[in-house]
């Protein structure tokens, strides 16, 4: 099993732009998030999916798209980018449920925006 | 007040010291708790989940005070592979949402 992937590792782009962060994985993992890492903050929630057509915002959804159309993929569309979006960015994964299931990270996405 | 918070650091210990790291929470309704540990410029992986009664896993004990809102991690004989950052968990409400504390680095030394 190759776990949670997540492409590109490293990405520049200028304000305005837009792209895709694609994240998959190949566990049967109903439960897939994407969070964000910036020194002193912590991970915080951006959005996350229950399962296969199913979204949800988390803490810091804003000028940020998710869609889940399989269990195994879900992409994190940014919609135009701004130099606040500099972070890097982590897609995890897990069972459902309400018992202690553990989280799979993927190895990370270090966005800059110029 | 952040909602799961942890002294950042750095520890500074020796190989062999015994270090200790403390958590608290706000939400009286948080259900699960866990310690995390992340390498430098890697993925967070699970360390160790924590119960009320506590428990063990090798070096490292963890421990939950539910009446304070009070997580501990305590590693023992400490090595140079210990050195990393340990990050606070905390799973309230809807299944499987996590809220991260910002992390405590440890660094062990020769």
């Amino acid at each position: 099993n190759a776990g949670v992937t997540q492409t590109p590792k490293f990405q520049v782009l200028k304000t305005g732009q837009s792209m895709t962060l694609q994240c998959a994985q190949d566990m049967n993992h109903e439960y897939m998030s994407w969070y964000r890492q910036d020194p002193g903050m912590g991970l915080r929630l951006i959005h996350y999916s229950v399962g296969a057509g199913i979204t949800d915002q988390g803490e810091v959804p804003n000028g940020y798209n998710v869609s889940r159309s399989t269990t195994e993929d879900f992409p994190l569309r940014l919609l135009s980018a701004a130099p606040s979006q500099t972070s890097v960015y982590f897609c995890a994964s897990s069972l459902a449920g309400t018992s202690n299931n553990e989280q799979f990270f993927g190895p990370g996405t270090r966005l800059t925006v110029l | 007040r952040k909602e799961v918070e942890q002294d950042p650091g750095p520890f500074n210990v020796p190989e062999g010291a015994t270090v200790a790291f403390n958590c608290t929470y706000s939400n009286s309704a948080s259900q699960s708790f866990f310690w995390y540990r992340q390498d430098c410029r890697k993925e967070p992986k699970l360390l160790m989940s924590v119960y009320s009664s506590g428990n063990e896993d090798g070096r490292f004990t963890a421990q939950l005070n539910r009446a304070s809102q009070y997580i501990s991690l305590l590693i023992r004989d400490s090595k140079l592979s210990d050195s990393a950052t340990y990050l606070c968990v905390v799973r309230t409400g809807t299944a499987s949402k996590l809220t991260f504390g910002t992390g405590t680095r440890l660094q062990v030394t020769l």
